[in-house]
């Protein structure tokens, strides 16, 4: 168990619906990342939060966005769905250094007909 | 554009062998990771590789990283079962962690 939770875990909806995902860090861990793994690009950085604030940006769609709160948790919302948004989406954190390992929670699939 | 390529995407190999996973990258980095997933679970962090020269082991397997070279290395020794699973390589590139495509290594008894 890595400590970060992630809901729901399955989640299946229709093209050009929208979706929220949610993650919850480790206790004590500031940053939060979001991945994408599909089976077609493998697996992609989306987006870094850290304490808070948008830390890095990676291949995120504009059709993504995400936050965190002040209570660390971490929201990833896809609008507008298509049916290429179909993967599994990872969260996982650390305490906020790059040279420290990240620990990813079990996923979301997410699965779009 | 950074670039991680692993080689080789796909190994079969029989308990007890020795094998040697590549992760060669396209720029300059000084922050390697190896990551392993089971089938269906998520990523489990195995070694964070900070400097030119740098080795790590843990039990059967041994990441070592040359920058100058721009490789990483993931050693198996004396292959068992358990090790069944994908393993990636990931560079920290500049605000961005760039994934490798993935090992997926089976050993069969």
């Amino acid at each position: 168990d890595s400590g970060v939770t992630q809901t729901p875990k399955h989640l299946i909806t229709a093209t050009g619906q929208r979706v929220t995902l949610r993650c919850s860090p480790r206790s004590g861990d500031l940053s939060v990342y979001w991945y994408q793994q599909s089976l077609d690009q493998g697996l992609q950085f989306l987006i870094q939060y850290y304490n808070g604030e948008e830390r890095a940006k990676g291949n995120i769609l504009e059709r993504f966005s995400a936050q965190q709160f002040p209570d660390l948790h971490s929201e990833l919302n896809l609008s507008s769905l298509e049916l290429g948004d179909s993967a599994l989406y990872f969260c996982a954190s650390n305490r906020g250094g790059d040279n420290q390992p990240q620990h990813f929670g079990d996923g979301t699939r997410l699965s779009i007909l | 554009e950074l670039k991680v390529e692993q080689n080789p995407l796909f190994l079969s190999m029989q308990e007890g062998k020795n094998y040697t996973i590549y992760c060669n990258y396209s720029t300059t980095s000084d922050r390697l990771y190896w990551y392993r997933q089971d089938p269906g679970k998520s990523l489990e962090s195995l070694f964070v590789l900070l400097s030119n020269g740098a080795v790590k082991q843990e039990g059967r397997l041994m990441a070592s990283l040359d920058t100058k070279a721009r490789l990483s290395t993931l050693h198996i020794t004396a292959a068992v079962h358990d090790l069944s699973a994908t393993y990636f390589c990931v560079l920290q590139g500049a605000q961005k962690l760039v994934f490798g495509q993935g090992t997926r290594l089976t050993i069969n008894p």
